[in-house]
């Protein structure tokens, strides 16, 4: 079975706080994703990774970054915590292209809450 | 660039009654995939059915049933006998050959007993 494991279930930091959110998997899948799923909003893509060191901008990439060291890692960082961050954040790997089994794994979800 | 579209944000089905979820989607690309995926109470999104574009046939999982129309940009997810454990949020997503994949808004399924 496909496992996408994110670090902490639940996360409480304070504004102004750099923050990791840490993801792994381990099916050797090229593309790593994280997304913001908020009420109404639905999930929206923050970044993007096809490849070890490579990332593409998504949606709402404002007041985030990522890192991508190594293939079965994908790290969100929030540089400076703001309470508009405060969200569910979900992580996702998928196979590259179009193929029959390219859908995305996704992690059980970290619900940041930025005080 | 790719968008897909839920425009219903609930809806409810008596238990064993059937019922429809919609959704939308626009790109111009010829090749992808489009997949409805759970997300029950648990927060863990769950892959429900996939359909490749060139695939003319509906496809078909258990009690799950799509009805794609590629012409009108339409995928909608029929839930057949529903039951208790069906009841979840509901997202229609697009993937194409640059792999990013783009999700709707959701739908939030309630199930009456």
């Amino acid at each position: 079975d496909v496992k996408v494991t994110q670090s902490s279930r639940y996360l409480v930091k304070r504004t102004g706080e750099k923050v990791f959110l840490e993801c792994v998997q381990d099916m050797d899948h090229e593309n790593m994703f994280w997304y913001r799923q908020d009420p109404g909003l639905g999930l929206r893509l923050i970044y993007f990774s096809y490849d070890v060191k490579m990332k593409e901008k998504g949606d709402i990439p404002e007041g985030y970054s990522v890192s991508r060291e190594k293939k079965e890692r994908f790290s969100l960082i929030l540089e400076s915590a703001s309470t508009n961050q405060t969200s569910m954040y979900l992580c996702a790997s998928s196979l590259w292209g179009t193929g029959p089994n390219t859908e995305a794994f996704f992690g059980q979800g970290t619900r940041l809450t930025v005080v | 660039a790719q968008t897909v579209t839920q425009s219903q944000p609930e809806m409810s089905v008596q238990e064993a009654e059937t019922v429809t979820l919609s959704c939308t989607y626009d790109t111009s690309e010829s090749d992808y995939y489009l997949f409805w995926y759970k997300q029950p109470p648990s927060r863990q999104m769950i892959l429900v059915i996939r359909q490749e574009a060139y695939k003319q046939q509906n496809a078909t999982e258990n009690r799950f049933s799509v009805n794609f129309q590629k012409a009108a940009k339409s995928f909608s997810l029929k839930i057949s006998d529903s039951q208790l454990g069906d009841a979840a949020m509901y997202f229609c997503a697009y993937t194409g050959a640059n792999s990013k994949l783009t999700f709707g808004k959701g739908i939030t399924l309630s199930v009456r007993p």
